[in-house]
């Protein structure tokens, strides 16, 4: 069954200081692959997806993606942080047959003045 | 271009009172839908998806239940609510393709 790890349940980050959020799946084929913002309070929004092709993927508000199969890992970047970016970042895979996501944990982040 | 729309934004239930919630998409057909729960600090946990009218999979045994009465909608229902039935719900659909489930609001459920 596919599963994501990500390790990090908390991650606090100055303003203006790079940024990377791990995420570690299991998944027998190629997977399908998504990262996830929800502010509190909210619903989730969808920030990236990594289907097939080049393996680094952009997303909206400046985020990106790199999907290493050696590695089982599709880890978020972004290269500068702004105090906006506060919030709960889900990576998640899609099961075979795409009818169900696997969410991670969730990572919080918090950006520090 | 689609949208999904959740109500009520909160609600406050006794122990034992019954639950409805609704979910609705607009601008697209057949969708799947999903209900998910999220505990305070906790992940998602898959409730309930349908993939198409009447059609409803259940992930967890639990006191809730799932309909789909209409081809964009989606209710989640519960004859007695629990304490443990607090948390955050969330609705969410996807096209038939292999397309990205987008959210709702969410509605956040308090049991006293």
């Amino acid at each position: 069954a596919q599963s994501v790890t990500q390790p990090d349940i908390h991650i606090t980050v100055s303003e203006g200081a790079s940024l990377e959020l791990r995420c570690n799946y299991s998944y027998g084929a190629t997977p399908y692959l998504f990262w996830y913002v929800q502010s509190p309070g909210q619903g989730l929004q969808l920030l990236l997806k990594y289907f097939s092709g080049d393996t680094l993927v952009q997303g909206i508000k400046g985020f990106e993606a790199e999907f290493k199969r050696s590695q089982s890992s599709f880890n978020l970047r972004k290269p500068s942080v702004h105090w906006s970016d506060a919030a709960e970042y889900f990576c998640a895979v899609a099961n075979t047959g795409f009818q169900k996501l696997v969410f991670g944990t969730g990572t919080r982040l918090l950006v520090s003045p | 271009s689609q949208t999904i729309h959740q109500w009520p934004a909160t609600l406050v239930q006794p122990v034992g009172s019954p639950l409805s919630l609704e979910c609705t998409v607009e601008g697209t057909s057949n969708p799947n839908l999903y209900w998910y729960r999220q505990a305070a600090g906790r992940g998602l946990q898959l409730l309930f998806y349908s993939v198409g009218i009447g059609q409803i999979s259940s992930e967890v045994p639990q006191n809730l239940s799932a309909s789909r009465p209409q081809d964009r909608q989606f209710i989640l229902s519960s004859k007695k609510l629990l304490l443990s039935d607090s948390g955050f719900y969330l609705c969410a659909w996807k096209g038939q393709t292999n397309q990205p489930q987008h959210f709702g609001d969410g509605t956040r459920l308090s049991i006293l």
